[in-house]
């Protein structure tokens, strides 16, 4: 079974434009850890943000924000007012301490494109 | 601040060669970890060290071996190349002590990519 579910495949905005990309994740694990990762064209996958399974608060980063809800098993991830520099594929990632931490279970990667 | 290194960033190998790709951690991270991610793909766990042991272990190939060695780098040896392996492949690695940054995230290298023809 799928462990990190992101249902959009490719979302395409315009500049400034608003938009969330979902995470759903599935874990019998208490404690864990949520994660998000962007890949640029380049290729490299770049650190966005980490979330332990027993903090609930949102939380924002500059135009970025998360929102993580334990009652739906959610991550959603948001980019307000969306630059063309945002345009990557965003992964969502799950890391178990059943597993001791050892793995991260990616989900599929949801493709942003901003266009000018 | 140091960054985990990857060689080389790119290697073509022809079908049933083999490719050595290595990976230095950051300093004082204890555990390394590979993934592989093919065309279009997420990135998918092949296995992990910890201490230059192996910790873990994921969908690896048995054509594939790893190591990891007493100053903490580790190598990717892939042999009998197929060219469903062409790839990326990432290694990773963290710390299980605070002193080496966050606990147990995983700081990626620049990946390497493999095409094999």
């Amino acid at each position: 079974a799928q462990k990190v579910t992101q249902a959009q495949t490719e979302i395409s905005v315009v500049e400034k434009e608003d938009v969330t990309l979902d995470c759903v994740y599935e874990t019998r694990d208490t404690t864990y850890y949520l994660f998000w990762y962007k890949q640029p064209p380049s290729g490299e996958l770049v650190f966005l943000i980490r979330r332990n399974s027993f903090d609930e608060q949102n939380e924002i980063s500059g135009r970025y924000s998360w929102n993580f809800q334990k009652s739906t098993s959610s991550f959603n991830f948001t980019i307000t007012a969306s630059q063309v520099v945002d345009s990557a594929v965003y992964f969502c990632a799950l890391s178990e301490a059943g597993s001791g931490y050892s793995t991260l279970t990616f989900g599929k990667g949801t493709m942003l494109l901003v266009s000018p | 601040a140091a960054g985990v290194i990857q060689s080389p960033r790119h290697l073509i190998k022809e079908k049933r060669e083999t490719a050595t790709l290595k990976c230095y951690p950051i300093p004082r991270h204890d555990t390394v970890y590979w993934y592989q991610q093919g065309p279009g793909q997420d990135p998918q766990f092949l296995i992990s060290f910890y201490e230059k042991m192996q910790s873990d272990k994921g969908s690896i190939p048995d054509r594939f071996s790893a190591q990891q060695f007493s100053d903490y780098h580790s190598e990717l040896n892939m042999s009998s190349l197929e060219l469903g392996d062409s790839a990326l492949y990432f290694c990773a690695s963290s710390s299980r002590f605070k002193s080496g940054g966050a606990l147990y995230e995983q700081y990626f290298g620049p990946g390497t990519r493999l095409t094999v023809t």
